[in-house]
């Protein structure tokens, strides 16, 4: 089956500029996470959908980031304006849904990585 | 505070011997432990899961051990590969107030096979 698909690879922006990324999950992955990594350190989740509604988004810095997930398929994750300290790879992933633990297995994209100058 | 702690942060070893990573979390209420690699560039990839009751799984020359009493998990690598040069992020499962499942991710083991 094809993975998770992000674009783009890679940004580069200025601060106080805004950006946009977008994921498609898997086909028929009901959930879908969006996670920041600073390097050197492991994801962070940012916000978490459950089809087109939102689970746990209490990470989110809701004051300049937003994501949405309209038809309950893509994805994209906004950042307006930018700061220098949102340098990291942004990474989405996705999951099916379900009892058995390895159903909430999830599976990663590539990731954007994010240069904010 | 959920917490996830690795060691080592780095390891160099020649190809073809083996290694072990440590993982030793707090997270509550537990649900499951996963370990990941991470080749530079790229994002996790899942290597096994482990649910409370299991003590140890393997997924080919990868071999993960859970002991819950202690709260600590290893991951040991046969014959080791120039391909296993990554990262290994060891990741605990808790059930989050929402309902569903709130992953604590490790900062990982950057793991480096010399020829």
């Amino acid at each position: 089956e094809a993975g998770v698909a992000q674009s783009p690879r890679y940004k580069i922006i200025e601060k106080r500029q805004s950006v946009a990324f977008w994921c498609n999950p898997i086909s028929g992955h009901a959930t879908l996470y969006w996670y920041q990594q600073i390097l050197g350190q492991g994801p962070k989740l940012l916000i978490q959908f459950q089809n087109n509604g939102v689970v746990d988004d209490s990470q989110l810095p809701k004051d300049r980031f937003s994501a949405e997930r309209l038809k309950g398929v893509d994805s994209t994750l906004k950042i307006q304006p930018a700061k220098l300290e949102d340098s990291a790879v942004y990474l989405c992933a996705s999951s099916r849904t379900g009892a058995l633990a390895n159903s909430y297995e999830q599976y990663f994209g590539p990731g954007t990585r994010l240069t904010v100058t | 505070k959920n917490q996830v702690e690795q060691s080592p942060q780095s390891l160099i070893i020649l190809e073809g011997k083996n290694c072990t990573l440590q993982c030793n979390y707090t997270v509550s209420p537990f649900s499951n432990l996963r370990w990941y690699k991470q080749d530079t560039g790229r994002g996790p990839v899942s290597l096994t899961i482990m649910t409370f009751s299991e003590n140890t799984k393997s997924n080919g020359r990868y071999t993960a051990t859970l002991d819950a009493d202690t709260k600590q998990s290893s991951l040991h690598i046969t014959a080791s590969q120039l391909s296993d040069s990554a990262s290994y992020i060891c990741v605990v499962s808790a059930k989050s107030n929402f309902g569903n499942e709130k992953l604590t991710f490790g900062t990982g083991t950057r793991l480096t096979i010399i020829p």
